[in-house]
């Protein structure tokens, strides 16, 4: 049993749109949210994290928006890059930093 | 810096072979884990230890064994493949304290197929 859900599955989206993946948990002992990104044939990678006494972060044209009273958070990638086609994985861990990985999100930048 | 190096990189086995999936690296890093990436499952921890010597089950540890001599090495060990255990396996390592805590860097994965 996964305790992050993550979704879509999979998304396209066209050159300079707006990507959005969404993830929750239930666990309220999580304390840390990292998002990775893995190209094809390559291991994952760490693009941006969130600790939950913030509500946003901002790393350039990706932003992670963390909900703490709906145990959801989000990643938005701005401005969607055909170099941004890669999967995404949505991840949580407590203090004693077992991540737990959501199934990830296939994402397709079209030209 | 190499960082997390995995060997082999494919490997292909028969039902009921042994064989071990070697991982190195070289951050000096006291947490080291094995994923496995199943489509559709994400990445699944198998095991992890907190220091040499130290070991301890993640998610899905049957079928597999681990020991940890060395703050540099992490071998996972299958004693008798099984078709289930087709997958990618993700070695991934970070420091415990401080600023990198938890920050995990991966190895580029081994490709593991039992026929």
């Amino acid at each position: 049993q996964q305790q992050v859900k993550q979704s879509p599955q999979s998304l396209i989206v066209q050159k300079g749109g707006i990507s959005i993946i969404n993830c929750a948990y239930e666990n309220t002992a999580f304390d840390y949210f990292p998002w990775y990104q893995q190209f094809p044939g390559k291991g994952p990678a760490l693009l941006i994290a969130i600790r939950p006494d913030v509500s946003e972060k901002k790393e350039g044209r990706f932003t992670i928006s963390f909900n703490k009273s709906a145990k959801q958070f989000s990643l938005h990638i701005m401005d969607s890059q055909p170099g941004d086609s890669a999967t995404y994985f949505c991840a949580a861990t407590d203090s004693w930093g077992k991540l737990q990985f959501g199934a990830g999100t296939q994402v397709v930048v079209t030209p | 810096n190499a960082g997390v190096t995995q060997t082999p990189k494919f490997q292909v086995l028969k039902t009921g072979q042994s064989m071990t999936l070697q991982c190195a690296q070289d951050m000096n890093h006291e947490y080291m884990s094995w994923y496995r990436q199943d489509p559709g499952m994400g990445l699944r921890l198998i095991h992890y230890s907190v220091g040499a010597g130290i070991t301890d089950q993640g998610e899905v540890p049957n079928g597999y064994n681990v020991s940890r001599s060395t703050t540099e090495d992490f071998p996972l060990r299958l004693l008798s493949a099984a078709p289930s255990q087709t997958s990618v396996y993700f070695c991934a390592s970070s420091p415990i304290t401080g600023a990198g805590a938890n920050v995990l860097t991966f190895g580029a994965g081994s490709r593991l197929t039992v026929l």
